[in-house]
């Protein structure tokens, strides 16, 4: 079955605390991204990749890092997670920028 | 960046009434794309319309497209309670430009 899958669904951490939330998608997709949700706010844009090594900052980066080594995967990680972090994570991924985008279930972040 | 504008932010119908949705932004763009998400799930793509289109139909959704008042509209035809769910509209712009998501209409139709 196409689909993207991310891990863990919930997590509850402490500040400060590193950690990694996984992404794959077994499409042969191109194009990644990672958004967060907040009430309100609507999806934002983390970070994107339009291919194996090329990464690029979306509307909020701060706070955190991706990488892309394989196409496949595109995990996010948060060096030292602050309350503010505190959000629904949502990874996508589509063949190429233009194609629409296919999600993943999303994660639920608590940093207490 | 541009952001598509949804209106209205809430909605609430009748089963079996129409549903409209309306978006609008800023600048030029590639394609405009509307996704459906139920409550607190991932988003699933519903229909995809490129700037050179003027109307898009997939089952009970018709999608329009008015480039020159950059806005667009989404029709959910004959409503089910099913339907009940937040809708986003999201812009593409010109080159490699990222998707850029409004905050979205919630709808929500009674049984």
């Amino acid at each position: 079955e196409a689909q993207v899958t991310q891990n863990p669904r919930y997590l509850i951490t402490v500040t400060g605390k590193k950690l990694t939330v996984t992404c794959s998608q077994n499409m042969n997709h191109e194009y990644m991204s990672w958004y967060r949700q907040d009430p309100g706010l609507g999806l934002r844009q983390i970070y994107y990749s339009m291919n194996v090594e090329v990464t690029d900052k979306g509307d909020v980066p701060e706070g955190y890092k991706v990488s892309r080594k394989e196409k496949r995967n595109f995990p996010l990680i948060l060096e030292s997670p602050s309350p503010n972090q505190t959000s629904l994570y949502f990874c996508a991924s589509s063949l190429l920028v233009t194609n629409e985008q296919f999600f993943g279930p999303g994660t639920r972040l608590t940093v207490l | 960046s541009q952001q598509g504008e949804e209106d209205p932010q809430a909605l609430s119908i009748q089963e079996g009434e129409n549903a409209t949705m309306n978006c609008s932004y800023k600048t030029s763009i590639n394609n405009l794309q509307w996704y459906r998400q139920n409550s607190g799930r991932g988003l699933v793509h519903l229909i995809l319309i490129r700037s050179n289109e003027r109307e898009k139909h997939s089952g009970r959704l018709r999608v329009t497209l008015d480039t020159s008042k950059k806005s667009s509209s989404l029709l959910i035809t004959a409503s089910r309670a099913a339907d009940t769910a937040s809708y986003f509209c999201a812009t593409r712009g010109v080159g490699n430009t990222p998707l850029v998501f409004g905050k979205g209409t919630r709808l929500s139709v009674i049984a």
